[in-house]
């Protein structure tokens, strides 16, 4: 089956650092890696996607992620984090052994301080 | 191109009362999720519709759960009767196939209050 981890519930950090926000994956075959964002009151927005190819993949708002196959991981990040970074990320993954549907894990929520 | 369109937005409503939410999805677009989202929770898929077929619904609590997509296009979610632990956000979503490699885009979601 397919699932993803989010092992921190909570991401800090100060504006202007750098941030790093944790996923693994645990998956048969190839996998297909999603990050999402959920501000307040708002539907999940979608950042960026892990199909195939380089193992860095660019995303919306300067967000980035990295895929690293010997350590399962699709870890999330920014150079230089801002204020309005702060919101709830969800790492997903695609059931190519079922219907496609995307599967989430239990979300991190960051926070940005000035 | 106009989002993913959920009605109502809000909603609170008595244990055993019913309630429905309305979807909308982007124009063309096949497949249509519903995903229910517990406070502190990642989304979890209740129904996935292909067109107005039902490809997934095997965590859909259908002794209270109902859902329908009509023609293919709008959705509806019925819960009936409703239970305290049915509080959470209902979100939407919809993708031009189910093999999309674009994601999904969601709605902005229906928040349920039962009491």
């Amino acid at each position: 089956a397919q699932s993803v981890a989010q092992p921190e519930d909570q991401v800090n950090v100060a504006e202007g650092n750098p941030l790093t926000v944790k996923c693994t994956y645990s998956v048969s075959g190839n996998p297909y890696l999603f990050w999402y964002v959920q501000y307040p009151n708002r539907g999940l927005q979608f950042l960026l996607k892990y199909i195939t190819g380089d193992n860095l993949v660019k995303g919306s708002y300067g967000f980035e992620a990295e895929f690293n196959k010997s350590q399962t991981s699709f870890h999330l990040k920014k150079p230089s984090a801002l204020v309005s970074d702060s919101a709830l990320y969800f790492c997903a993954v695609r059931d190519v052994d079922s219907t496609d549907k995307l599967i989430f894990g239990t979300g991190t929520r960051l926070q940005v301080f000035p | 191109e106009a989002g993913v369109a959920q009605s109502p937005r809000y909603k609170i409503i008595e244990k055993r009362q019913s309630v429905a939410f309305w979807c909308n999805p982007i124009s063309g677009h096949a497949t249509l999720y519903w995903y229910q989202q517990i406070l502190g929770q990642g989304p979890k898929l209740l129904i996935q519709f292909q067109n107005n077929g039902v490809v997934d619904d095997s965590q859909l609590p259908k002794d209270r759960f109902s859902a329908e997509r009509l023609k293919g296009v709008d959705s509806t979610l019925k819960i009936q009767p409703a239970k305290l632990e049915d509080s959470a956000v209902y979100l939407c979503a919809s993708s031009l196939d189910h093999w999309s490699s674009y994601g999904y885009t969601f709605g902005s979601g229906t928040r349920l209050t039962v009491v």
